[in-house]
């Protein structure tokens, strides 16, 4: 069974301040980790993928393997930063899509 | 960017109707289609995965005779609540990608707020 973890509901952070948001996953196999974003009143949408290596709006996140997470940092935190953060797993080659509950990043003026 | 559509945004219906959901990619084929259930505060859950002219594939405890997925075209899907009961309530989410392979995009729609009375 594939499985994701994000074990924080809320993270609030000061402007400028570093950001982490953590998530772990549990999987047999090779995974495809990725975060999504949801800004307020807006859809969900990819923020970034590990098999892209890229940074997106300053965030990266890198796969851990030996930890088994993918957790998403940004060295200095922005106001509009501020949104529900969704973790998500997939199997390689498969098309279901395993999201974590989710955690809200709150950045404070 | 490709745009995924809903209709309706919101709907209310009485215990014991029917509801369908619209789910439509805009500027894109989509071989696949998802639904998702999402409850306040908490996270998507996945109900099913529906292949442009094949069967849905159901999440298990998802029940396929209330929840009727048909996906007759590449651009959309529909979800039919059927025998709509109070505890159907909830924020139904689709998402659509272009191709079979996981690593392509997934291209959320709005949602769509059900309340049954």
């Amino acid at each position: 069974a594939q499985r994701v973890t994000q074990p924080e509901k809320l993270l609030s952070v000061f402007k400028g301040a570093p950001v982490e948001l953590k998530c772990n996953y549990s999987y047999s196999g090779s995974p495809e980790l990725f975060w999504y974003v949801q800004y307020s009143r807006q859809r969900l949408q990819l923020l970034l993928r590990h098999i892209s290596r890229e940074s997106i709006k300053g965030f990266t996140a890198d796969l851990n393997k030996g930890e088994t997470s993918f957790h998403l940092k940004k060295p200095f935190a922005q106001e509009e930063d501020s949104a529900m953060y969704y973790c998500a797993l997939s199997g390689r080659g498969y098309q279901k899509v395993t999201f974590g509950t989710g955690t809200k990043l709150q950045v404070i003026p | 960017g490709a745009v995924v559509s809903q209709h309706p945004s919101w709907v209310i219906c009485k215990s014991g109707t029917s509801v369908k959901i619209e789910c439509r990619s805009l500027d894109f084929q989509a071989t696949t289609m998802f639904w998702y259930r999402q409850f306040p505060k908490q996270s998507l859950m996945l109900m099913a995965t529906s292949n442009e002219g094949s069967k849905a594939t159901y999440e298990q405890g998802v029940e396929k005779d209330k929840f009727l997925i048909n996906h007759a075209s590449l651009t959309l899907s529909t979800l039919t609540v059927t025998s709509a009961h109070p505890e159907d309530s909830s924020f139904y989410i689709c998402s659509a990608r272009a191709d079979r392979t996981v690593s392509d995009e997934q291209y959320f729609g709005p949602g769509t707020r059900l309340t049954v009375t």
